[in-house]
């Protein structure tokens, strides 16, 4: 079966110091991966998708960015941190096909002070 | 662009009452729905979907199902129970490239003893 993990659990960072948030998936091949915020109270967005090894997109445009050096590694970094980066980032994959589902990991807390 | 609505919270409720999460969509097209569920400080569970047209999802005693003409996917349990006390999501899938969901803001069910 599919698994999916992410780590930290939890991060506390200040200001202007770098981030680096890992996820990955085990039991698949050539997943496509995500990654989301929830900000507190708001729904979810998305940040970042990517549907291969090195391919990343963009949803918005923002301080961080996403890399996915492995088939099943994805990476949200970030070079300064802000404030408003603070929320909950989930991680999620899904197989390609048009009805397939997405499932997420159990995310990161982020914290910036 | 696509987008779902979903009715604010908290939604509080005594055990074995009857639970309507009532949610909406606009979209281009023919989007899949979805429901997921978020316990406090874990990330999300797909509870139910469905994929087309009147269609019903169901699952653990929850059920939604797809209504075209209205453009909704409400949720419903015929009896909560105090473990049901989690954040609902609803979301559409936009089937395009990305297959990216796009979510409500969640509403806060907490059923009291």
């Amino acid at each position: 079966s599919q698994t999916i993990h992410q780590w930290p659990a939890t991060l506390v960072q200040p200001v202007g110091s770098p981030l680096s948030l890992e996820c990955t998936v085990e039991g698949t091949s050539n997943p496509n991966l995500y990654w989301y915020r929830q900000a507190a109270g708001r729904g979810l967005q998305l940040l970042f998708y990517s549907v291969g090894i090195g391919q990343i997109s963009s949803e918005v445009p923002q301080n961080l960015s996403a890399s996915r050096p492995q088939d099943r590694q994805f990476i949200l970094s970030s070079k300064k941190l802000l404030l408003s980066d603070s929320g909950f980032y989930l991680c999620a994959w899904r197989n390609s096909g048009a009805k397939e589902t997405q499932y997420f990991g159990p995310g990161t807390r982020l914290l910036v002070l | 662009g696509d987008s779902v609505t979903q009715m604010e919270g908290p939604v509080t409720l005594s055990e074995e009452a009857f639970l309507t999460i009532n949610c909406t969509y606009t979209a281009t097209g023919y989007p899949s729905l979805f429901w997921y569920v978020q316990y406090p400080g874990e990330g999300l569970q797909l509870l139910l979907k469905a994929t087309k047209a009147d269609d019903k999802g169901s699952n653990k005693g929850f059920e939604a199902t797809y209504r075209k003409e209205t453009t909704s996917f409400h949720l419903e349990k015929g009896s909560v129970q105090v473990s049901d006390s989690a954040v609902y999501f609803c979301a559409l899938s936009d089937r395009g490239a990305t297959n990216k969901l796009i979510f409500g803001t969640g509403t806060l069910l907490a059923v009291q003893p």
